[in-house]
C-alpha cells in the first residue's frame, strides 16, 4: 500500500496568513492525488483534483502543487472560515489511501 | 444539484451486520460511482471500495474485502453497503461520495456504532 504522510499535523495561523501543507506519498503517484476540507461534524469537501485543479466552486485562494511524492496545498488570504482539517488522498493504484490529516486552527 | 443522502445511524451487536444506505440525488449521466469510506475514531480515513451504480461493477479494499459487499439499486439511484460480523473495530462513522478516483460530494455520514 502507498503510505501518504502529512506534515504539519497541527498548524495555527492568522487572518490574511498565507499557509502551507505538505503531503508525501511513500513512491510515485504522478499526480493522482486529492486535498479535502472537513469541519466538524461535517462530511468532507472536494478542494483540488489531480494535484492542483481547483474543484467547481472552492474560492481561488486555495491552490495545489507537487508531483510524484511531493505535493502540497497552500491557502493564501486565509479567512477564519478555513479553520478545518485538511487531508490529501491518492488514486494512483488500488488501495487508495489517505493522510493523516492537518488541523488548521485560525 | 448532486447531492448524497444517507441512512440513518446504527447501533449494533458484535456479530451482526449492517446496511447502510446512499441515495443519490441530482444526476442524468450513466457512468457514475458511489466510494464507500470510514473513519473510526482516531483513525484515518479509510478507503473501502466503490460500485458503480448502473452496472454494478465493485471494487473493494482486500482489507475488507469478504465481509463487505456493496450493491446499487439504478432505479432509485441508491448504493448499500452491508458490513457483516461485526466486530468493535468497525465503529466509526461510514462515508458514501460521489466518484471513483477523487471523490465529492459527499453523504452526511453514518455513525455505525458495534457494542455489546
Amino acid at each position: 500500500d502507498i503510505q501518504m504522510t502529512q506534515s504539519p499535523s497541527t498548524l495555527s495561523a492568522s487572518v490574511g496568513d498565507r499557509v502551507t501543507i505538505t503531503c508525501r506519498a511513500s513512491q510515485n503517484i504522478f499526480r493522482w492525488l486529492a486535498w479535502y476540507q472537513r469541519k466538524p461534524g461535517k462530511a468532507p469537501n472536494l478542494l483540488i483534483y489531480d494535484a492542483s485543479t481547483l474543484n467547481s466552486g472552492v474560492p481561488s485562494r486555495f491552490s495545489g502543487s507537487g508531483s510524484g511524492t511531493e505535493f502540497s496545498l497552500t491557502i493564501n488570504g486565509l479567512q477564519p472560515d478555513d479553520s478545518a482539517t485538511y487531508f490529501c488522498q491518492h488514486y494512483h493504484s488500488y488501495l487508495y489511501t489517505f493522510g493523516q490529516g492537518t488541523k488548521l486552527e485560525i | 444539484q448532486l447531492q448524497l443522502v444517507q441512512s440513518g445511524n446504527e447501533l449494533k451487536k458484535p456479530g451482526a451486520s449492517v446496511k447502510v444506505s446512499c441515495k443519490v440525488l441530482g444526476y442524468t449521466f450513466k457512468n457514475f460511482h458511489v466510494t464507500w469510506v470510514r473513519q473510526a475514531p482516531g483513525r484515518r480515513l479509510e478507503w473501502m471500495g466503490w460500485i458503480n451504480l448502473s452496472g454494478g461493477e465493485t471494487k473493494y479494499n482486500e482489507n475488507v474485502e469478504g465481509r463487505v459487499t456493496m450493491t446499487a439499486d439504478s432505479y432509485t439511484k441508491t448504493a448499500f453497503m452491508e458490513v457483516r460480523s461485526l466486530r468493535s473495530d468497525d465503529t466509526a462513522v461510514y462515508f458514501c461520495a460521489s466518484g471513483n478516483n477523487w471523490l465529492g460530494p459527499w453523504g452526511q455520514g453514518t455513525v455505525v456504532t458495534v457494542s455489546s
